[in-house]
């Protein structure tokens, strides 16, 4: 079966700290991957994406994920940790059979001034 | 470019009313729309499926009768929550579907529920 799993549910770092998010996901083909990241009442917004081609991945905010087909990994890194990336982070791989996204649990990350 | 709106952004009802939330995808055309819940400190759970013309496709353990959802243009799909009931509160949030880039999801600010 089809699963992402963030095994770290609350990361506090200092502002200026280097981050990185793990994310682990189960799928038989190659997966589409994704980082989204939720601000407090908010919708999702998109990081990254993964489809094909460089297995490092620049997105938006400064953030970059690596795709390790080896280790079924998509985590994400930051090198400098802003105040305002605290949020909740979503990891999610996209079904080529039906289209949907299946999430991971999240990790809320808190950033110490 | 492709924007989600979501309305209203947040609603209050009585325990048995119905309440339309509205989907838009604004500057694309969404061949297909998603609709989430998402529960304090959780993650999103997908309830159903909608393609333009066609009905939606719900999610196990999701009714149908209580979760209505119309897909009626290609940028336009809304949720009907029925005879609404305090467990139904909730933060709903709808993704729309980029026609030919697949699994790619743009999602709308979301929508609080609350339920009297």
């Amino acid at each position: 079966a089809q699963s992402v799993t963030q095994p770290d549910i609350h990361i506090t770092v200092s502002e200026g700290a280097s981050l990185e998010l793990r994310c682990n996901y189960s799928y038989g083909a190659t997966p589409y991957l994704f980082w989204y990241v939720q601000s407090p009442g908010q919708g999702l917004q998109l990081l990254l994406k993964y489809f094909s081609g460089d297995t490092l991945v620049q997105g938006i905010k400064g953030f970059e994920a690596e795709f390790k087909r080896s280790q079924s990994s998509f985590n994400l890194r930051k090198p400098s940790v802003h105040w305002s990336d605290a949020a909740e982070y979503f990891c999610a791989v996209g079904s080529s059979n039906t289209g949907k996204l299946i999430f991971g649990q999240g990790t809320t990350l808190q950033v110490k001034p | 470019g492709a924007v989600v709106s979501q309305h209203p952004s947040w609603v209050i009802c009585k325990s048995g009313t119905s309440v339309k939330i509205e989907c838009r995808s604004l500057d694309f055309q969404a061949t297909t729309m998603f609709w989430y819940r998402q529960f304090p400190k959780q993650s999103l759970m997908l309830m159903a499926t909608s393609n333009e013309g066609s009905k939606a496709t719900y999610e196990q353990g999701v009714e149908k009768d209580k979760f209505l959802i119309n897909h009626a243009s290609l940028t336009l799909s809304t949720l009907t929550v029925t005879s609404a009931h305090p467990e139904d509160s909730s933060f709903y949030i709808c993704s729309a579907g980029l026609a030919g880039i697949y699994n790619e999801q743009f999602f709308g600010p979301g929508t609080r529920l609350t339920v009297l």
